[in-house]
Formats: structure tokens, C-alpha cells, sequence
């Protein structure tokens, strides 16, 4: 696709509860970037894949999360038995790697703004 | 220790100010840098790279210190559209197989 795409947009979901967020990366970009941002801080780094394997989970918070992406397009990330901390914009990010020799910048979605009630 | 480290602000400044910011990072082998604008309830888009000769874009420069590790971003003469959250972007390499960090970001207000 032209953008990054992350669905939902929104989730609201009770503590405890099993959640999925999915994102859809650039056609192309072999990288992809997980991140978490809460009100007025900056991105918290999660996890990112190269192709299929993730490459850094260095970042998820613990085992309550996991994410995935079987065929190195489309990444889900998982998190199970949910709670009020948990609520964060989820960011997803990707990239194509070094363009001319200059990096070329991450390319995010418009992320999911996930509650937790 | 934060890896990346910014003033959170907010910088309240009348339009057409000249305005700068700073943002240290403490891994001396990182080897990419950036800066990225956020918009309220937006997601982060690149703003600009940072080399280490120093660059421009407009209204915008931007300087790296390697020795220092520090990192900055001058606008000058100011637009309201400045308004934003500017985040300071660290990597430990070229290419995109590395993990990037974030600042907690720098607010800017632009005043008429």
C-alpha cells in the first residue's frame, strides 16, 4: 500500500482481556518496527523484525506480549490478559534499509490508541 | 539513564523567533541520527537526517556533535505551523537492521 496501515484505530477492551493489533507495512520494506507511546512521552521502542524473524524483542515489556510476522509483510502484535497499563498509542513503523547510502527514515502508521478498562 | 535525553519543554516563542533545541544521547557507537515532528494525536514523521557536517532544509539546520553526543535543531524565523512535539531519533547503525530510540520529545508552542 501507499502508508503504513494499523488496524484498529481504536481498541477498547477490559482488563484481562486477549487483544490483537495489526500493521501492514510499506510493500517492500523488509524492517518493521513495533513501538508503545504513552501521553507525553516519546515512543518506546517494543520490537522490530527483519523479513519473518524479529530481529530485537529486547523491548517487550514481558510475556504478556508477543508479536509475529509469518510471511514478512504483515506483523500482529499479541497481548494477552490485558491491563489498565497497558493503554498506549501502538505504533508500527517500516522500513527499506539504506537508500544511496543515506538511511532513509522510518515510515509510521497512524498507530492504535488501545484503552484498557 | 535514558539513552536519548531531551528538554520536554515547552518552548513558548512569538512567531519569526529563532529557536533551538538540544538532545544528548549516551551510546557513543550510535551512528544515525534524526529528527521527527509529531503532531498532536499524529504519528511521528521524519523531519529531517542529521550528518555530521551539519545540514540544512529551509528554515531549518541541523548539527551533530559526536564528541560532545549531542544532537540540535535550529528553526528559524518561526511559523505558527512549528507547533508540534519535536522528537530526537537515535540509531546504532546505517542500515535499518537496528533497534531505534527515541527523546521523550521537546514541545514547541509558537505564539502569534
Amino acid at each position: 500500500g501507499a502508508g503504513v496501515s494499523q488496524t484498529p484505530s481504536n481498541k477498547v477492551t477490559e482488563k484481562g482481556k486477549y487483544v490483537e493489533l495489526r500493521c501492514d507495512p510499506i510493500s517492500g520494506h523488509t524492517a518493521l518496527y513495533w513501538y508503545r507511546q504513552s501521553l507525553g512521552q516519546g515512543p518506546e521502542f517494543l520490537i522490530y523484525f527483519q523479513g519473518t524473524g524479529a530481529a530485537d524483542d529486547s523491548g517487550l515489556p514481558n510475556d504478556r506480549f508477543f508479536a509475529v510476522r509469518p510471511e514478512g509483510s504483515v506483523s500482529t502484535l499479541k497481548i494477552q490478559r490485558t491491563e489498565r497499563g497497558d493503554s498506549a498509542v501502538y505504533l508500527c513503523a517500516s522500513t527499506s534499509g539504506q537508500t544511496g547510502g543515506v538511511f532513509g527514515g522510518y515510515t509510521f502508521g497512524s498507530g492504535t490508541r488501545l484503552t484498557v478498562v | 539513564r535514558k539513552e536519548v535525553e531531551q528538554d520536554p519543554g515547552p518552548f513558548n516563542v512569538p512567531e519569526g523567533a529563532t529557536v533551538a533545541f538540544n538532545c544528548t544521547y549516551s551510546n557513543s557507537a550510535s551512528q544515525s541520527f534524526f529528527w521527527y515532528r509529531q503532531d498532536c494525536r499524529k504519528e511521528p514523521k521524519l523531519l529531517m537526517s542529521v550528518y555530521s557536517s551539519g545540514n540544512e532544509d529551509g528554515r531549518f539546520t541541523a548539527q551533530l556533535n559526536r564528541a560532545s553526543q549531542y544532537i540540535s535543531l535550529l528553526i528559524r524565523d518561526s511559523k505558527l505551523s512549528d507547533s508540534a512535539t519535536y522528537l530526537c531519533v537515535v540509531t546504532t547503525s546505517y542500515s535499518s537492521a537496528s533497534k531505534i530510540i527515541f527523546g521523550s520529545g521537546t514541545r514547541l508552542s509558537i505564539r502569534p
